[in-house]
């Protein structure tokens, strides 16, 4: 199995453009989750699929944000209008409930 | 919810001494608490877990220990490395839950 698939591994783009990052999780696994992890704030949950379904989306900073799960085997977190404070790496991370969860390499995300 | 402590934030040790994370839990019900492992540029990486029916495990040079009456556990890594230099990040769930939480992390040194 290749993992959990994360692009692009890098994105910079201008204040006010619409970022949109994604991610392939692991083929079974049917928990998939996005994070944010900045020095000052370390890991954050931003939202939570279960068989492709959001759960809790509590997370999310701002309307700015919003995620979808169209398929078992694909998601997106978009970003719309991006701001300098959005910069962060973005893991996406999916698990089968039965052990923890296998993170993506993230994508670093940087804001201009 | 679950509360998730961990501490230290930093460790700085010696190549060849051993090194202890300790973290704590408030939900009496988690059963599953997992180590992850994150080097620089690099997603979190399960290093080791532990369910409740255990009180230790051992992989090597590292071990966890688990004690369920004060909800504490612990990482202890012996002859640590240089490349054991990392973050390190605990988690506590209720097995087939699917939400982890997470400590806040802590960054080792070891050096040479």
């Amino acid at each position: 199995d290749a993992g959990v698939i994360q692009s692009p591994r890098h994105e910079v783009t201008e204040m006010g453009q619409e970022v949109t990052l994604r991610c392939k999780p692991i083929s079974g696994h049917n928990s998939l989750f996005w994070y944010r992890q900045t020095m000052m704030r370390g890991l954050e949950l931003l939202i939570y699929f279960n068989n492709n379904v959001p759960i809790d989306d509590s997370g999310m900073p701002e309307d700015r944000f919003s995620a979808k799960m169209p398929n078992a085997s694909f998601s997106t977190l978009k970003i719309q209008p991006s701001e300098p404070r959005d910069s962060a790496v973005y893991f996406c991370a999916s698990s089968s409930g039965a052990r923890g969860y296998t993170f993506g390499s993230g994508t670093r995300l940087t804001v201009v | 919810g679950e509360n998730v402590e961990q501490h230290p934030s930093t460790l700085s040790v010696q190549e060849g001494d051993s090194a202890v994370i300790k973290c704590t839990y408030s939900d009496s019900a988690s059963n599953y608490f997992p180590w992850y492992k994150q080097e620089l540029g690099k997603g979190p990486q399960l290093i080791i877990d532990i369910r409740s029916n255990v009180g230790e495990k051992k992989d090597q040079r590292i071990a966890v220990t688990l004690n369920k009456t004060a909800k504490h556990f612990s990482l202890h890594i012996t002859e640590t490395q240089p490349e054991d230099s990392a973050v390190y990040f605990c988690a506590a769930t209720l097995l087939g839950g699917n939400m982890l939480t997470f400590g806040g992390g802590t960054r080792l040194m070891v050096k040479p």
